[in-house]
């Protein structure tokens, strides 16, 4: 399985938004809900902020919002804010009924 | 709470066997959720690598199959991988994590804090 296609890095001033895709196939993203978002601080342990392509566990801000079309799911945060810089990791369901990561995208807040 | 833990025994030599073990605690792991393993190489991304369900159904990533074993063990509430053959390559932070998977969604919602694995001679 290879892994879903991120962008190495985005940025953002504080207060703005910004948008990372996470682009897969017809086998994984394109076929299922079951994408989800984790933010992984420096040092620290992933933690999920999105799951089921737009759903957010019950502690994480509603600044976080997902999204999903064909094959390319998308975390939107908006009202950036300096606390937010972290590496982003999407995952999907894939047809063989295993788990696939996207490659990360770095978040730097301006 | 449920919280996991790795351990292992420490560095690796190239070519030997890689084995680790998380406990589960605040939870059963004969629940209705996948047990599994995530490792990231330092300075990398993640990479999936196994899960298994109480009754020891399990599910492999491809690119480690041939080498990757994982085992549960429900009267001490943990599970276990063991990857042979390791190279550098296998150099990482290796997470175990719980997944839950419905007929809608799929995701790890609980980490351990994770363990380095060193292979060097």
């Amino acid at each position: 399985q290879s892994a879903l296609t991120q962008p190495p890095s985005v940025s953002g001033s504080s207060g703005q938004s910004v948008t990372i895709s996470c682009t897969g196939t017809s086998s994984d993203v394109g076929s299922y809900n079951r994408v989800s978002w984790y933010q992984q601080p420096p040092g620290t342990a992933p933690k999920l902020m999105i799951y089921e392509v737009s759903n957010r566990p019950s502690g994480v801000p509603d600044r976080f919002s997902g999204s999903k079309s064909g094959n390319t799911a998308s975390l939107t945060i908006s009202g950036l804010q300096a606390e937010d810089e972290a590496d982003y990791y999407c995952s999907s369901y894939t047809d063989s009924s295993t788990l696939v990561f996207g490659g990360g995208t770095k978040l730097t807040v301006l | 709470q449920v919280q996991l833990q790795e351990s292992g025994p420490g560095p690796v030599k190239p070519s030997d066997t890689l084995s680790l073990t998380c406990g589960v605690s605040g939870h059963s792991i004969s629940s209705n959720n996948w047990w599994g393993w995530i490792r990231q190489p330092p300075g990398k991304g993640l990479e999936w690598i196994a899960y298994i369900y109480y009754t020891g159904s399990t599910f492999y990533n491809p690119s480690l199959k041939s080498r990757v074993t994982m085992s549960v063990d429900t009267s001490r509430n943990q599970f276990s991988l063991k990857l042979t053959s390791v190279t550098a390559v296998d150099t990482a932070v290796y997470y175990c994590s719980r997944t839950h998977c419905s007929s809608s969604s799929c995701y790890i919602d609980y980490w351990g804090q994770g363990t380095l694995v060193t292979v060097s001679s």
